[in-house]
């Protein structure tokens, strides 16, 4: 079956516009999640969705990011008013609802600000 | 919360050898181990993982070892081939209920096998 697609795959973007990405999860899978990786460094847990449940959003840099997921299906990262630390590769991930289950990953948004 | 250091940065080894990678974690609840392995411009994918009730795990060339005492796991490669390099990431997290929840990851290890 399909896996975790996200659009788009690059995004080029000035300095203090807003951005959004969008992550499309396996179907069936209930649970998602956000994570960034910067050039060179590991990836970093931005935000978690579970089911109906209220998300985690400890993993947000600053309140400038935010984060839906309407219909329990898509998500979509917002980032508002960009800054140049933003720049990095975006990671979306899904996982069915059981303990020690593998997350899937999406091939990424590269985000560039300029 | 979580942190999970990673080393080395770095490995090149020879066609054939073995290589290791190892990290350790500081939240002693954490206790599910994946390794992912990302190619250059393709997204992470899981090669192996490990859960805290066992001690070691094979997958063919592929095994993770677990001390649970000192908090730290590894993931050995044997028998390298070209197609194995790649960047591994070890992660950790606190699985529960229903979901192995987030994941904490090492910075990394870019290994290179040369033919």
């Amino acid at each position: 079956g399909a896996g975790v697609s996200q659009s788009p795959s690059n995004k080029v973007t000035e300095k203090g516009k807003d951005v959004e990405l969008r992550c499309d999860p396996i179907s069936g899978h209930t649970a998602l999640y956000w994570y960034r990786q910067s050039l060179g460094q590991g990836l970093e847990f931005l935000i978690y969705f579970q089911g109906n449940s209220a998300p985690d959003k400890s993993g947000l840099p600053s309140d400038r990011f935010s984060a839906e997921r309407t219909g329990g299906s898509v998500s979509t990262l917002t980032i508002q008013r960009t800054q140049q630390e933003d720049s990095a590769v975006y990671l979306c991930a899904s996982s069915v609802t059981r303990t020690y289950n593998e997350q899937f990953f999406g091939p990424g948004t590269r985000l560039t600000v300029l | 919360g979580e942190n999970v250091e990673q080393h080395p940065s770095t490995l090149s080894v020879q066609e054939g050898d073995s290589a290791v990678i190892k990290c350790t974690y500081s939240d002693s609840a954490s206790n599910y181990f994946p390794w992912y392995k990302q190619e250059l411009g393709k997204r992470p994918q899981l090669i192996i993982d490990i859960r805290s009730n066992v001690g070691e795990k094979k997958d063919q060339r592929i095994a993770v070892t677990l001390n649970k005492t000192a908090k730290h796991f590894s993931l050995h490669i044997t028998e390298t081939q070209p197609e194995d390099s790649a960047v591994y990431f070890c992660a950790a997290s606190i699985a529960s209920g229903g979901s192995n929840y987030k994941l904490t990851f090492g910075k990394g290890t870019l290994l290179t096998v040369n033919p």
